[in-house]
């Protein structure tokens, strides 16, 4: 069975650029979230999706968006890009909502803002 | 709010001995989930295990197992026979609460496994 796919592994943009990252959920998983790590902030949250539905978002500027498909496949976009956006970008995927369900990372995008 | 305090910034085990990382949390909610993942220098976070707060039994995943204190808010993971592949760093996190299903992390505990 097939993990959590993130793409690109890495990224380097400019300043004022935008930015698209791509996660693919473990096959029957129908909720995808997302995540940003910093050293200086640690581990926070930005969105998730649940079956095309934004269903939580976190404390984040309106430049950070994301979706998700009919096939569970989720986006994050970035525009305008700052520098204070270089981190480690990790998507989460779980088969349902609940408090309980275990959620299974991909690598993560490492972007990085010049 | 929810928050999750991991209060060692860095460990040291040698080889083949068991080690315990702390983590404490604050929820006013009943329902929860607690979680531990592994993040190595690669960045990929790995999951380790889970303890539901409604679970009666402490969690256990091989090497790994989960002492869950409901009363004291604790939820330590213990490794046992550490290994030079568990040096990494190590994350407790929650989900429930106000953050619904949303994971709250800790600010985790860089694992040193020395042989």
């Amino acid at each position: 069975k097939a993990g959590v796919t993130q793409t690109p592994r890495y990224l380097i943009k400019t300043r004022g650029q935008q930015v698209t990252l791509s996660c693919s959920p473990i096959s029957g998983h129908r909720s995808v979230s997302w995540y940003q790590q910093t050293p200086g902030q640690g581990l926070q949250f930005l969105f998730e999706y649940f079956s095309e539905t934004q269903r939580n978002k976190g404390n984040f500027p309106g430049r950070f968006s994301g979706r998700q498909f009919s096939n569970s496949r989720s986006e994050m976009n970035v525009s305008t890009l700052e520098l204070g956006d270089s981190a480690l970008y990790l998507c989460a995927s779980s088969s349902s909502i609940g408090r309980g369900t275990e959620a299974f990372f991909g690598q993560g995008t490492r972007l990085t803002v010049v | 709010a929810q928050k999750i305090t991991q209060t060692q910034p860095g460990m040291f085990v040698q080889e083949k001995e068991a080690v315990t990382l702390d983590c404490t949390y604050d929820t006013s909610d009943p329902s929860y989930g607690l979680f531990w993942y592994k993040q190595p220098s690669s960045g990929e976070m790995i999951f380790l295990i889970y303890q539901g707060s409604y679970d009666q039994q402490n969690a256990t995943e091989g090497r790994y197992s989960l002492n869950f204190q409901k009363a004291r808010k604790s939820a330590n993971l213990v490794i046992s026979a550490s290994q030079l592949g568990d040096s990494a760093m190590y994350f407790c996190a929650m989900r429930g609460g106000r953050g619904g299903s949303r994971l709250t992390f800790g600010e985790g505990t860089q694992l040193t496994v020395n042989p």
